[in-house]
């Protein structure tokens, strides 16, 4: 299986500030049709996941557009350009390159 | 606007098998792009994959392939899951979940709500 390792485990921003988190994976992403499969989650608290990020950087519906993601290979970055008080939660990094899929253990970021 | 309806017991005897049931509406159970699956969350932990139906064929995780079963009713718009022999370690919060077809890859796009499912006697 392939590991998803994210840091840190917490963060505490300020809003108005950015915020990064990373996300590691064991083995590459990138497969043979060139394609990379890291998608990002963020679990407000009391709800589902719902989907931010998508093939490393496209952002999905409805998200805006402070969060970005970023990287290559086996080493990856969500970016929020501003925090907001509404992106609380816990952030996960989930990986469906090669089954089965697998997250990240998951970033917590509070305010 | 989609929705998934999860439904089934929140207790489960241990050795007892764990059956839960999403109901789809606001899209087509048998879209070619979007496929029907389950993921699991254990209190306080992280996220597990349990399996998808992909395409009419079911793909899932090894470590509970042995126990597990996704199916669809599509005359019902809903699709299953269930676990086998299941232990207290299969306490979780169970999402039922949309995935999408992207490439040559699929993943979860909208999850529902989830349903604690605790095993005990």
């Amino acid at each position: 299986d392939i590991v998803m390792t994210q840091t840190p485990l917490s963060l505490s921003v300020t809003p108005g500030q950015p915020a990064s988190i990373s996300c590691r994976s064991s083995q590459s992403l990138l497969q043979s049709d060139g394609g990379t499969y890291l998608h990002w989650y963020l679990q407000k608290p009391g709800q589902p996941p719902q989907l931010l990020i998508y093939g490393v950087s496209n952002r999905f519906s409805g998200v805006p557009d402070r969060f970005s993601g970023s990287g290559a290979g086996t080493d990856f970055t969500l970016k929020i350009s501003r925090v907001e008080a509404e992106d609380v939660g816990v952030y996960y990094c989930m990986q469906s390159a090669q089954r089965p899929l697998t997250f990240g253990g998951g970033t917590k970021v509070d305010i | 606007q989609l929705q998934l309806q999860q439904s089934g017991p929140g207790l489960v005897k241990p050795s007892g098998t764990l059956s839960l049931t999403c109901t789809v509406s606001g899209a087509s159970i048998t879209s070619s792009i979007y496929f029907w699956g389950w993921i699991r969350q254990p209190p306080g932990r992280g996220l597990e994959w349990i399996g998808t139906l992909y395409s009419g064929t079911p793909y899932y995780n090894p470590s509970l392939r042995s126990r597990v079963t996704v199916s669809v009713d599509t005359s019902q718009s809903q699709f299953s899951l269930k676990l086998s022999s299941v232990a207290a370690a299969d306490t979780a919060v169970y999402y039922c979940a949309r995935y999408f077809l992207y490439a040559n890859t699929w993943f979860p796009d909208y999850w529902g709500q989830g349903a604690l499912v605790t095993v005990s006697s």
